[in-house]
């Protein structure tokens, strides 16, 4: 069964500094991985995937993720992170099947 | 301008009043699905449907019903509400054609059974 796993609840960075939202993973097979970005009162909105190729995959608003097979992890990454990031982030794997499993999520929050 | 709309937005019940949450999509996509968000506990699915009249279990389906009459509408149904339903629903739509391609949410519909 394929799984997700999101270990920090929390990600408190200082507005400038790089940010990092950790996800690993377990999939039988090929794994194809997603970062959404939640907003308050909003619905999930996709960032990136990864689907094969280019470990490093970039995405909206700066962010970009970097796919590790050995590792089975797909950490979300930013070089400069802004006040307007603080959300909730959720790393989703999905097999050759249609289902996405879901992590918890992670609380980013960017201190000005 | 391609969406996922749900309706109500925010509900408040009773345990026991049967209710429906509408579910919507304009992009012609084959594949939708039920989440529920809960804290901690992320997004579970409570079912999907991989088009018109084809309907499956998620993680969580128990209490809830479903039905793809139209490609378009998946409603979501719970006949007896409980309090343990009280959650944040999303439904969400692909394009089934690239077996890879993301999901697209709606605005999310606000539970609350009394």
């Amino acid at each position: 069964a394929q799984s997700v796993a999101q270990p920090e609840d929390q990600v408190n960075v200082a507005e400038g500094n790089p940010l990092t939202v950790k996800c690993t993973y377990s999939v039988s097979g090929n794994p194809y991985l997603f970062w959404y970005v939640q907003y308050p009162n909003r619905g999930l909105q996709f960032l990136l995937k990864y689907i094969t190729g280019d470990n490093l995959v970039k995405g909206s608003y700066g962010f970009e993720a970097e796919f590790n097979k050995s590792q089975t992890s797909f950490h979300l990454k930013k070089p400069s992170a802004l006040v307007s990031d603080s959300a909730l982030y959720f790393c989703a794997v999905k097999d050759y099947g249609q289902n996405f499993v879901f992590g918890p999520g992670t609380r980013l929050s960017v201190l000005p | 301008e391609a969406q996922v709309t749900q309706n109500p937005r925010y509900l408040i019940t009773v345990t026991g009043k049967k209710l429906t949450v509408t579910c919507s999509q304009n992009m012609n996509h084959e594949y939708m699905s039920w989440y529920r968000q809960d804290p901690g506990l992320g997004l579970r699915q409570i079912y999907y449907s991989m088009n018109v009249e084809v309907t499956d279990k998620g993680d969580v389906p128990e209490g809830y019903k479903v039905s793809r009459k139209e490609k378009r509408n998946f409603p979501l149904i719970l006949e007896s509400p409980s309090p343990n339903q009280t959650s944040l629903y999303f439904c969400a739509s692909n394009d089934r054609q690239e077996h890879y391609n993301e999901q697209f949410f709606g605005p999310g519909t606000r539970l609350t059974v009394l």
